[in-house]
């Protein structure tokens, strides 16, 4: 079956480090996307890619960055990882055109200290 | 700006109670207003799309409808299982990504 994995799941690291989170899907989606979610928030748009070496930038996108070097992987790199970052982040894909629908990825839970 | 509303925050119901969470939306251009459902530690999950005002869709004790301006996603008997936080979103017209709402959290006690 079709599937959209994140990795890590948890991840813990240090102020100032460089941390990458990977997001795998299988569906064979054009578009991508991370969020993340904080209480009080909701889900916030970090980037997102419409195909390969296509990518935007979102409503929370100071402190990150993304590239799209194939059609099944979106990483998402925090350049210096700062407290303010310490959240859930979530992947999602979905088809182009009228088929918008997003399917999401279980989460990544990054803790900055 | 694209802006969607959901209300309450939280609801709390009895088993069997029903009742309807609200999402309220002030966008240019609806192309699509979608419900997810997420459940603690997990991802949103898709539950419906609508694309216009009259349409309704069901699935199981959900009931998702949609007007001008808002859509009702309806519980009808609710179970303790439908506890899950339920987010609303819309799609707006141009190629631009959902724009969420902050979601209403659902509990239902037996």
């Amino acid at each position: 079956d079709a599937e959209i994995t994140q990795s890590p799941r948890h991840k813990i690291t240090e102020t100032g480090r460089q941390v990458t989170l990977a997001c795998h899907q299988t569906w064979n989606h054009n578009n991508m996307f991370w969020y993340r979610q904080d209480l009080g928030h909701g889900l916030r748009l970090i980037h997102y890619s419409y195909g390969v070496q296509d990518t935007n930038k979102g409503e929370v996108s100071d402190g990150y960055s993304v590239s799209r070097s194939n059609t099944e992987d979106l990483p998402l790199t925090l350049e210096s990882a700062a407290s303010s970052q310490t959240s859930v982040y979530f992947c999602a894909s979905s088809e182009g055109g009228k088929a918008y629908e997003q399917y999401f990825g279980p989460g990544t839970r990054l803790t900055v200290t | 700006e694209d802006q969607v509303t959901q209300s309450p925050e939280a609801l709390r119901l009895q088993e069997g109670e029903s009742s309807s969470l609200n999402c309220s939306y002030t966008v240019s251009g609806l192309r699509g207003l979608f419900w997810y459902r997420q459940d603690p530690g997990k991802g949103p999950e898709f539950l419906f799309t609508l694309y216009s005002a009259g349409e309704e869709k069901e699935k199981e004790r959900l009931k998702a409808t949609l007007t001008k301006k808002e859509s009702f996603l309806h519980i009808t008997a609710p179970k303790p299982e439908d506890s899950a936080t339920y987010l609303c979103a819309v799609r707006t017209s141009g190629n631009t990504p959902l724009v969420f709402g902050k979601g209403t959290r659902l509990s239902v006690i037996a």
